[in-house]
């Protein structure tokens, strides 16, 4: 069954890197997934799809400071240099081709 | 810029419906697929259904299966969403999303509140 797994909390001080990770389920490690950021009492913003080739498409907007990246069933989102507006949960999401849409259960950010 | 403004929420009884508006502006709607994705209170976030940009196909959640229905007025750029026999567990911030590449939700709108209780 198609699912996302990711840590429920991070924690990385200001101006340093923080590595997200997002792995896929058994069988559907070359699905793409795409990465979401909700700051508090707003909406999700669409960062980025991260494909299995490690290829990007990023959204509108989005700052350079933050990238992803791949290795087998895991997607992974980096953030550098960590900036004070970046505490905020950050989630993942993947898809059967016109069936469903999965989220991941999302990890919480805190910017120390 | 693109826009999705929601609307429609509130406080219902268990058993009641409630449809649930979204107006859309700064693209072009008819060439999208459009999304209902909701989030619980404190909880993360589950896709509730899509409705392809012709409103031919749609495919819902199995927890909303058979109990809401999704449509589009491609003349008036606005996406619904009919949700009849709710619960308790439909409690949550209803978001409309639009859809890219067919997988990812690449615009959203601010969210409408939807309480279910007695």
């Amino acid at each position: 069954q198609l699912a996302l797994t990711q840590s429920p909390s991070a924690s990385a001080s200001l101006g340093a890197s923080v590595k997200l990770t997002c792995t896929l389920s058994s069988g559907h490690s070359n699905n793409a997934i795409a990465w979401y950021q909700q700051q508090p009492k707003k909406g999700p913003r669409y960062l980025m799809k991260v494909n299995s080739d490690g290829s990007l498409s990023k959204g509108d907007g989005v700052p350079d400071r933050f990238s992803g990246s791949t290795s087998g069933a895991e997607r992974y989102l980096t953030i550098s240099p960590l900036r004070s507006e970046d505490e905020a949960d950050y989630y993942c999401q993947t898809w059967e081709t016109g069936l469903h849409w999965v989220f991941g259960g999302g990890t919480k950010l805190t910017v120390l | 810029q693109v826009q999705l403004v929601e609307s429609g929420g509130g406080v219902v009884q268990p058993g009641r419906s409630l449809r649930l508006s979204c107006a859309t502006s700064g693209f072009t709607f008819s060439i999208h697929g459009m999304h209902w994705v909701r989030q619980s209170p404190g909880k993360g976030l589950e896709w509730v259904a899509v409705i392809w940009n012709d409103g031919r196909n749609k495919y819902f959640a199995d927890s909303v299966k058979g109990r809401f229905t999704i449509s589009r007025d491609n003349s008036k750029n606005t996406l619904f969403l009919q949700m009849n026999s709710l619960t308790a567990e439909d409690t949550a911030i209803y978001y409309c999303a639009r859809g890219r590449y067919g997988s990812v939700f690449d615009y959203w709108g601010q969210g409408t509140l939807v309480t279910v209780s007695s």
